[in-house]
């Protein structure tokens, strides 16, 4: 059972495009919704993170929207640029004593067309 | 400052045979994680450490084990491996503290076949 749901499965985007990436999750015990960023034959990197306290966050092009009530979260990536070609997990995970188990989606290939 | 590093990066088994995949970091980290990446399933966690002496199975913990020789290393074994354990391993490991921060820092990957 997939804890935290992503779509779309992959995504082509113009180069200056704006690409979206949406996840949903059931556990209301989840507290920090990270996502990754994987290149072909690396391991993934966190891109940016929120928690369930702010509604946004912003970090350069990439900007994460937050639904508390919808159990919803989005990724977006203003002005995307082929660079920006990768695949993309989110991610959830709850607080325990000593370690964040993370919970992955199933991923989302976004593919910019210059 | 190597990070998290994993050997071997590629490696072929028949049903049946063993083997262990190694990881270690140099971060001075607690907590240190084994996933597997499969198509269409995402990453999925194996096996835990949050600390050094401690273990703790994940969402897929069958047909493996693990041993956290000490802060610094994390091995995962297959004691007979199936071909449905063909996959991406990666190893990564974090620092939980009270701030916002729960990075999780992972490794190259092993790709591991079984035949």
């Amino acid at each position: 059972q997939q804890q935290v749901k992503q779509s779309p499965q992959s995504l082509i985007v113009q180069k200056g495009g704006i690409s979206i990436i949406n996840c949903a999750y059931e556990n209301t015990a989840f507290d920090y919704f990270p996502w990754y960023q994987q290149f072909p034959g690396k391991g993934p990197a966190l891109l940016i993170a929120i928690r369930p306290d702010v509604s946004e966050k912003k970090e350069g092009r990439f900007t994460i929207s937050f639904n508390k009530s919808a159990k919803q979260f989005s990724l977006h990536i203003m002005d995307s640029q082929p660079g920006d070609s990768a695949t993309y997990f989110c991610a959830a995970s709850m607080r325990q004593t000593g370690a964040n188990n993370l919970f992955f989606g199933t991923g989302t290939r976004l593919t910019v067309i210059p | 400052n190597a990070g998290v590093t994993q050997t071997p990066k590629f490696q072929v088994l028949k049903t049946g045979q063993s083997m262990t995949l190694q990881c270690a970091q140099d971060m001075n980290h607690n907590s240190m994680y084994w996933y597997r990446q499969d198509p269409g399933m995402g990453l999925r966690l194996i096996y835990y450490s949050a600390s050094e002496g401690t273990t703790d199975k994940g969402e897929v913990p069958n047909g493996y084990n693990v041993s956290r020789l000490n802060k610094r290393e994390f091995s995962l074994r297959l004691e007979s491996a199936a071909p449905s354990q063909t996959s991406v391993y990666f190893c990564a490991s974090s620092e939980v503290d009270s701030g916002f921060t729960d990075t999780q820092y992972f490794g190259p990957g092993t790709r591991l076949t079984v035949l």
